[in-house]
């Protein structure tokens, strides 16, 4: 079964680092592409980048490009979204998703990051 | 504010018919294909709809999409008491996907 599982909540402060998961299963994991999504309470998804873990190629939403940093490690069948400076608005739940031809048609269960200040 | 527009609400009784609308521009809806995603309360969106019209296995026929011009509808026929979900619609602008704010659907 294709089946996308991201890392659990966390709760951090302003200034603090973060790096949150997200690990494929069921698929060949270096062959598609595999993007971020924020979502705030009550907002539609907003698609922040992707990444090619077959070759590491990356691009960014100009609206998150500078503030986030997206990896993918494809030993561990992971990609990554991480935080070198949180900040409160980045409160969110955070959701990776597989691209396919389809779009982007396997999510994972999301991760929710509360920052307080 | 979401670059694609859709109403924040709809509503219906089981068995009833329901359309969803979803306005974007040339750049995107008017240039490239739409997806649809339903949202269940508390859980990741799950894609409904893709290229427009298509379903992904396992989804039921009682939802269809469609697109014209600048514009896309979903409809979902036979209206079902575990329909009551948020619905987003979707497009590719040529350098990233964009999302449309929503619809909460309540089945009355």
């Amino acid at each position: 079964e294709v089946q996308l599982v991201q890392s659990g909540a966390e709760v951090k402060k302003s200034g603090e680092s973060l790096k949150i998961s997200c690990k494929s299963f069921g698929y060949g994991f270096d062959t598609y592409w595999m993007a971020w999504l924020r979502q705030m309470p009550g907002k539609g998804p907003e698609w922040m980048g992707i990444i090619y873990p077959g070759d590491s190629d990356t691009r960014y939403s100009p609206s998150f490009e500078g503030q986030v940093t997206i990896s993918a490690d494809k030993s561990l069948n992971t990609a990554y979204l991480q935080w070198s400076s949180l900040k409160a608005s980045d409160t969110a739940t955070y959701y990776c998703a597989r691209e396919s031809t389809k779009g982007m048609d396997v999510w994972g269960q999301g991760t929710t990051v509360t920052v307080s200040s | 504010q979401s670059v694609l527009t859709q109403p924040p609400s709809a509503s219906g009784t089981p068995g009833q018919r329901v359309t969803i609308s979803c306005s974007g521009s040339s750049s995107d809806i008017g240039s490239h294909n739409v997806n649809w995603y339903q949202q269940l309360p508390g859980t990741a969106p799950k894609l409904l709809i893709y290229s427009n019209d298509k379903r992904p296995s396992g989804v039921p026929d009682r939802f269809s999409g469609s697109k014209s011009g600048t514009s896309a509808s979903l409809a979902i026929s036979g209206l079902q008491s575990e329909d009551e979900a948020d619905y987003f619609c979707a497009a590719w602008d040529g350098s990233l996907w964009l999302f449309g704010g929503g619809t909460k659907l309540t089945v009355l």
